[in-house]
């Protein structure tokens, strides 16, 4: 069983809708959890980043954590165009090597106008 | 902009070839890392180093081989690799190695090995 599991996709969705990316883990020691989105040819860039159990709002964004069910989410709102990527998320522990992240595989998200 | 440059973009090379990949952090981190990542599989954590020392060798062949000579820049020296090898070499940067420290990438190197 992979540590984190991230459903590839592709995703497709209608301009304006309401998209939600998902993530489960089996790692209890996991601490902080982020979604990184990842345009074509480009490397990830952190969107979002929580650390306790609960919702966390940044404009169309939402980043949910469900410790008790090891189940993360991303929610975009309004979703647009721009918003097409790769969104890959991502968990941290502290080992003795330092901070260590455990990545999904990532979800293809396509906005289609 | 991330702060973060990496060269060459793209890269070919024979599996006889020695090449070396570079990145570079305009961010004043104290942290790097190399990250592989193939299509289909999630990013895979090849070294970290803090403070130019190594702390993390996530089982990566002798192939490979990291140097960072100060806080600013790393190198991937690449050598006899295999086509398996193939993928997107990715440079991140953090301020520290603590969990809450975010990590910022490059935009990776396409690396084709024939």
């Amino acid at each position: 069983q992979k540590e984190v599991e991230q459903d590839p996709g592709p995703l497709s969705v209608p301009e304006g809708a309401i998209v939600s990316l998902n993530c489960t883990y089996s790692n209890s020691a996991f601490q902080y959890f982020m979604w990184y989105r990842q345009y074509s040819r480009k490397g990830p860039e952190l969107l979002m980043y929580t650390y306790s159990s609960g919702n966390k709002e940044d404009g169309r964004f939402t980043a949910q954590v469900d410790k008790s069910s090891k189940y993360i989410s991303l929610f975009i709102r309004d979703s647009q165009p721009s918003d097409s990527a790769t969104y890959l998320c991502a968990m941290s522990e502290l080992t003795g090597g330092g901070n260590k992240l455990t990545f999904g595989t990532g979800t293809q998200l396509k906005v289609e106008l | 902009e991330t702060g973060v440059t990496q060269t060459p973009r793209h890269l070919v090379m024979g599996m006889t070839n020695k090449k070396s990949l570079k990145c570079e952090q305009h961010l004043g981190h104290n942290a790097m890392y190399w990250y592989k990542q193939s299509a289909k599989k999630p990013l895979e954590l090849m070294f970290v180093y803090s403070l130019e020392e190594r702390v993390e060798n996530n089982s990566v062949p002798s192939r490979f081989s990291p140097e960072c000579p100060n806080s600013s820049h790393l190198f991937l020296h690449l050598h006899t690799l295999q086509p398996e090898d193939s993928a997107l070499y990715l440079c991140a940067s953090s301020r520290r190695i603590g969990p809450s420290d975010t990590q910022y990438f490059g935009p990776g190197t396409r690396l084709t090995v024939l």
